[in-house]
């Protein structure tokens, strides 16, 4: 049973240029939710999709930016970086089925903005 | 919005010593649940605590959660060098995951 897979594991860019994040939800999954975690901090929630558009947002600028395909998996894009943006970005998928479901994470990919 | 707070930050522990990290949550959360994060890794779902009152255990861990009081703990038992790792604790408003910081245990021989 493949769990949530993320590419690429790592990624150096320039300031200013743009970067794309790509996520597989588990198998069985519908719902992908992307988190970004800063150097010693929690997750923080970027966005949430479901049914391939965007379900609700947390609070970061419109330079991120999303999408689902009819598969299930997810993109991360985000435009314009900036140095703040370094972090490990998380993809994390549900059932919207069921009442509760604890998110199950990938192993996240490392961008590194320079 | 729910504000999640772990304290401590950072505790260091003998094997074979008990402690407990305290999670406090603003306001109502649907739900309560514990995650632990390796050095470079992705997180691991350890519990999920739905209502109050409840309580759960797996190996020398064990979770349990107070809604009246916004409290949520994770009791550790006779530590031991594995469960070095950071442990964040998260609550839910339906489709969005609020963290904590995370606290960073280490555990010394």
């Amino acid at each position: 049973d493949a769990g949530v897979t993320q590419s690429p594991t790592h990624l150096i860019k320039t300031r200013g240029q743009q970067v794309t994040l790509r996520c597989s939800p588990k198998s069985g999954h519908d719902t992908v939710s992307w988190y970004q975690q800063a150097l010693g901090q929690g997750p923080q929630f970027i966005f949430q999709y479901y049914e391939e558009e965007e379900r609700q947002r947390g609070n970061f600028p419109d330079r991120f930016s999303g999408h689902q395909f009819p598969n299930y998996s997810s993109e991360l894009n985000v435009n314009a970086l900036l140095l703040g943006d370094s972090a490990l970005y998380l993809c994390a998928s549900s059932h919207s089925g069921q009442g509760y479901s604890p998110l199950h994470f990938g192993n996240g990919t490392r961008l590194t903005v320079t | 919005e729910l504000k999640v707070e772990q304290n401590p930050l950072f505790l260091s522990m003998q094997e074979g010593k008990n402690y407990t990290i305290y999670c406090n949550y603003s306001t109502t959360s649907d739900r309560l649940y514990w995650y632990r994060q390796d050095p470079g890794k992705s997180l691991e779902s350890l519990f999920v605590l739905l209502s109050n009152g409840a309580v759960k255990q797996e190996g020398r861990l064990m979770a349990s959660l107070d809604t009246k009081a916004r409290l949520s703990t994770l009791h550790i038992t006779a530590a031991v060098h594995d469960l070095s790792a950071t442990y964040f604790c998260a609550g839910d408003t339906g489709n969005q995951f609020y963290f904590g910081t995370g606290t960073s245990l280490t555990v010394i021989p």
